[in-house]
């Protein structure tokens, strides 16, 4: 079993949806958690970053952690062609120095 | 400046090439890390610098050489590579134990 699983899709939503992207993790060590969107042949960019159970809002999007579940979510509210990218969830533990663990990325297409 | 620079953009190179790769950034950060990323895949982590000094190297081939000048550059050298280490070459940066780490574009390298 990976220590991250995230389906790696693809997902294709009509624009103007609302999206829900999703990571299952089995260390319950993970304390921090981190949402990277990454569009084809170009570097992640850190969108989200929770370290506590509940919701934390940014504009558009909401990162959403439940650590009794071992689940994060991250919602796109009103989503746009633009939103079209790889979504990557991300997480560490305070002990595990300075390596990050990643899910394997959501593949997401909004359709105008 | 939230950035991180990467040189150069792609690079071809044979397998008898010695080449290298830059990366630097200016946040002031102290952590840097070189990531390897195959298609479809998460970044796959090869070295971090913490202080300037190397502290993980995650078992990567001697045919890659880091090197960290001075705080804001981090180069990674490539010598005698073969095709399968084509590539997207992450740089990242991140300071203090949140962790949280901040990518460059990347270098798409294609060995021949």
């Amino acid at each position: 079993q990976k220590e991250v699983e995230q389906d790696p899709g693809p997902l294709s939503v009509p624009e103007g949806a609302i999206v829900s992207l999703n990571c299952t993790y089995s260390n319950s060590a993970f304390q921090y958690f981190m949402w990277y969107r990454q569009y084809s042949r170009k570097g992640p960019e850190l969108l989200m970053y929770t370290y506590s159970s509940g919701n934390k809002e940014d504009g558009r999007f909401t990162a959403q952690v439940d650590k009794s579940s071992k689940y994060i979510s991250l919602f796109i509210r009103d989503s746009q062609p633009s939103d079209s990218a790889t979504y990557l969830c991300a997480m560490k533990d305070p002990g595990g120095y300075q390596k990050v663990t990643f899910g394997t990325g959501t593949k997401l297409q909004v359709i105008p | 400046d939230t950035e991180v620079t990467q040189t150069p953009k792609h690079l071809v190179m044979g397998m008898t090439n010695k080449k290298s790769l830059k990366c630097e950034q200016h946040m002031g950060h102290r952590a840097m890390y070189w990531y390897k990323q195959k298609a479809k895949k998460p970044p796959e982590l090869m070295f971090v610098y913490s202080y300037e000094k190397l502290s993980i190297n995650e078992s990567v081939p001697s045919r890659f050489s880091p090197e960290c000048p001075n705080s804001s550059l981090l180069n990674l050298h490539l010598h005698a590579l073969q095709p399968e280490d084509s590539a997207l070459y992450l740089c990242a940066s991140s300071q203090g134990t949140r962790n949280e780490q901040f990518f460059g574009p990347g270098t798409r390298l294609t060995v021949l």
